[in-house]
């Protein structure tokens, strides 16, 4: 059973830069070229993709965080992470790691839908 | 950028009714929408894909139908776990966009 859980600091400052890891457990990140994302939901429950990697380490990203966002991957240590620069109150949300699903036909690989989900952590950007 | 827009924002029901959920794009996805559904506390789950396939496990009463701009979901018959927010999501186009949402409530 594929485990995906989020691990981060909770409260970051504004201005400063926010950190998010995803630890993947109960399969492999190395096959089946899936692809690896992060979701955020604010707290009025929207959600707004963020963007993508595969294990090759390509990304895929929203334009409208483009320039503030960094996703990378570890196969290693089964982990992918999220750097986000520059954070303001409008960042507050939970944030979500996911991975792709292999159900639907293949489009353009990152041109996916969502089906395994971690739990979400809460970030909430405050002095 | 793609924008879907759900309605109704909220659909109150009681339990046995029919939900019908409708997901509207501003420009056509072909046939590349799924649905999502979400309880307090939870992430959302797959429900439906590219419009009209069920995800593993997904029980026959979610039924998605439609292409092109116009989407819709359909519960035949609301149990009470079904009570929750919808979401649709396009994957026809960057960025992979969501819908709003409607909340499916107990009337």
């Amino acid at each position: 059973q594929l485990h995906l859980q989020e691990s981060g600091p909770g409260l970051v400052k504004p201005s400063e830069t926010l950190s998010l890891t995803c630890t993947v457990s109960g399969g492999s990140m190395s096959g089946g070229n899936y692809y690896w994302g992060w979701i955020r939901q604010s707290p009025g429950k929207v959600l707004e993709w963020i963007g993508s990697i595969d294990y090759h380490g390509i990304t895929d990203y929203n334009p409208s965080l483009k320039s503030r966002v960094t996703i990378s991957v570890d196969t290693s240590k089964k982990q992918f992470s999220l750097k986000m620069t520059s954070v303001t109150a409008a960042d507050t949300a939970v944030y979500y790691c996911a991975r792709d699903t292999k159900l639907a036909a293949i489009i353009y690989g990152g041109l996916t839908y969502f089906e395994h989900w971690g739990q979400g952590t809460l970030i909430i950007v405050s002095s | 950028e793609i924008v879907l827009t759900q309605s109704p924002a909220t659909l109150s029901l009681s339990p046995g009714e029919r939900a019908t959920l409708s997901c509207r794009a501003s420009q056509t996805v072909r046939s590349y929408l799924a649905w999502y559904q979400q309880k307090p506390g939870q992430a959302p789950r797959l429900l439906i894909y590219d419009a009209f396939n069920r995800a593993t496990g997904i029980p026959a009463r979610f039924t998605g139908s439609g292409s092109g701009t116009d989407f819709t979901l359909t519960i035949s018959s609301l149990e009470p776990e079904d009570f929750a927010l919808y979401y649709c999501q396009q994957r026809a186009n960057w960025p992979l966009t969501f819908g709003g949402g409607t909340k499916v409530e107990i009337k």
